[in-house]
């Protein structure tokens, strides 16, 4: 069993849509990162959680440290946040990575 | 200026080149990561280096090797590579040297070893 699983693995929405993305993980963590990655390459980091909610824009995450849980909500999709997002726990010996959730928003 | 900036975007080199990959922050911060990503695949982790000091070395093979000339550039050295090396090299930086400050990634380099 992975350490970190992501659900779903890939989500196909209709613009408008409010998306959202999980994280569970096994182990203890002092953080969790949420990132995104369009095709192509490059990562932005979107969030880093320890506890409790962050807001940015259109995205909330949330995380709960006893249920070893973590969500990515996108509010009023839009075909602009057609990406990976990947979520990684930060542990003593460095990040684990799960294996992402590839977004396609439909215009 | 929040941006890691890599050079080059793109590399074709064959088994027997020398080349190297660039990796530059002026954020302040003192950490600095090397990532080797597959398709479809999550980052896996290279090195890290904390206060311009090799602090992590996941087992990578030789033919990669890292440089710090200073708190700002990160470089990666690459000879003798083989075909399975093409991937995409991510460099990251953060200003905690735990992975609990937000990390800043470059657009990274694709490299095609041939």
């Amino acid at each position: 069993k992975n350490e970190v699983e992501q659900s779903p693995q890939n989500l196909t929405a209709q613009e408008g849509e409010f998306i959202t993305i999980n994280c569970s993980y096994s182990v203890g963590i002092s953080a969790l990162h949420w990132l995104q990655q369009h095709p192509g390459g490059g990562i932005v980091s979107l969030f880093m959680l320890s506890s409790g909610k962050k807001k940015h824009g259109r995205l909330i995450a949330t995380i709960n440290i006893q249920e070893k849980h973590s969500s990515l909500h996108i509010t009023a999709s839009h075909p602009r946040d057609s990406a990976v997002y990947i979520c990684a726990v930060v542990r003593a010996d460095g990040l684990t990575f799960g294996k992402g959730t590839h977004l396609i928003i439909q215009p | 200026d929040t941006e890691v900036t890599q050079t080059p975007k793109h590399l074709v080199m064959g088994m027997t080149n020398k080349k190297s990959l660039k990796c530059e922050q002026h954020m302040g911060h003192r950490a600095m990561y090397w990532y080797k990503q597959k398709a479809k695949k999550p980052p896996e982790l290279m090195f890290v280096y904390s206060y311009e000091k090799l602090s992590i070395n996941e087992s990578v093979p030789s033919r990669f090797s890292p440089e710090c000339p200073n708190s700002s550039l990160l470089n990666l050295h690459l000879h003798a590579l083989q075909p399975e090396d093409s991937a995409l090299y991510l460099c990251a930086s953060s200003d905690a040297p735990s992975f609990t400050g937000e990390l800043f990634f470059g657009e990274g380099s694709r490299l095609t070893v041939l």
